[in-house]
């Protein structure tokens, strides 16, 4: 079965930290995988996309990396702005097409 | 570049009535999905269309939800009879043709009553 956990659920940091969120999936044939941004209420707002053949991706503050070997992949954000706050999900394709988005991790960045 | 367009944004309805959604996705944008989100869960991909045929409908629940993409272009999303665990975001989406990046709309929250 094609799963994506991301953890932890909730994260609260002092606005300025740098911090990493998680993401792992038990299927390491991939296609590609994709970081989100979702605010209450709203829809979602692509990140990063990192293609399986590529070990990361950067934007501005934000890091992507991708361990398919581990089934794991990381967002790193750099000095953590109180609009950073966020729910942040991960989306994984697979080879055979299959779609799988993890539940998300609750960011809040605190002045 | 205009973004995925749906409407409506909000929807109430009474259990058993019929609800339908519409979504226009990116211009040029073949493939085209539509997603539940149930509060605290991650999107769950119900359709996936490429042009005007289904590449994965494997979890929608055919006996209620229908899909339709009859021009290549927008779609609607159908339920019929609705129940109360079908309150819930319906997210669209569409992708780039090459890298398969996706971009949503921002989504109709329904809620069922």
């Amino acid at each position: 079965k094609q799963e994506v956990t991301q953890i932890p659920a909730a994260l609260s940091v002092p606005e300025g930290e740098n911090l990493v969120l998680n993401c792992s999936f038990t299927d390491s044939a991939i296609y590609n995988l994709q970081w989100f941004r979702q605010d209450p209420g709203k829809g979602l707002t692509s990140l990063l996309l990192i293609q399986s053949s590529q070990r990361e991706q950067t934007s501005g503050r934000l890091n992507a990396s991708l361990d398919k070997s581990s089934g794991r992949s990381t967002l790193y954000i750099a000095a953590s702005q109180p609009g950073d706050s966020a729910t942040y999900l991960c989306a994984v394709r697979h080879n055979n097409n299959d779609m799988r988005f993890g539940a998300g991790t609750r960011l809040t960045v605190k002045p | 570049e205009a973004g995925v367009a749906q409407s409506p944004r909000y929807k109430i309805i009474e259990k058993r009535q019929s609800v339908a959604f519409w979504c226009n996705p990116i211009s040029g944008h073949a493939t085209l999905y539509w997603y539940q989100q149930i509060l605290g869960q991650g999107p769950k991909l119900l359709i996936q269309f490429q042009n005007n045929g289904v590449v994965d409908d494997s979890q929608l629940p055919k006996d209620r939800f229908s899909a339709e993409r009859l021009k290549g272009v927008d779609s609607t999303l159908k339920i019929q009879p609705a129940k109360l665990e079908d309150s819930a975001v319906y997210l669209c989406a569409s992708s780039s043709p090459t890298s398969l990046e996706q971009y949503f709309g921002p989504g109709t929250r329904l809620t069922v009553t």
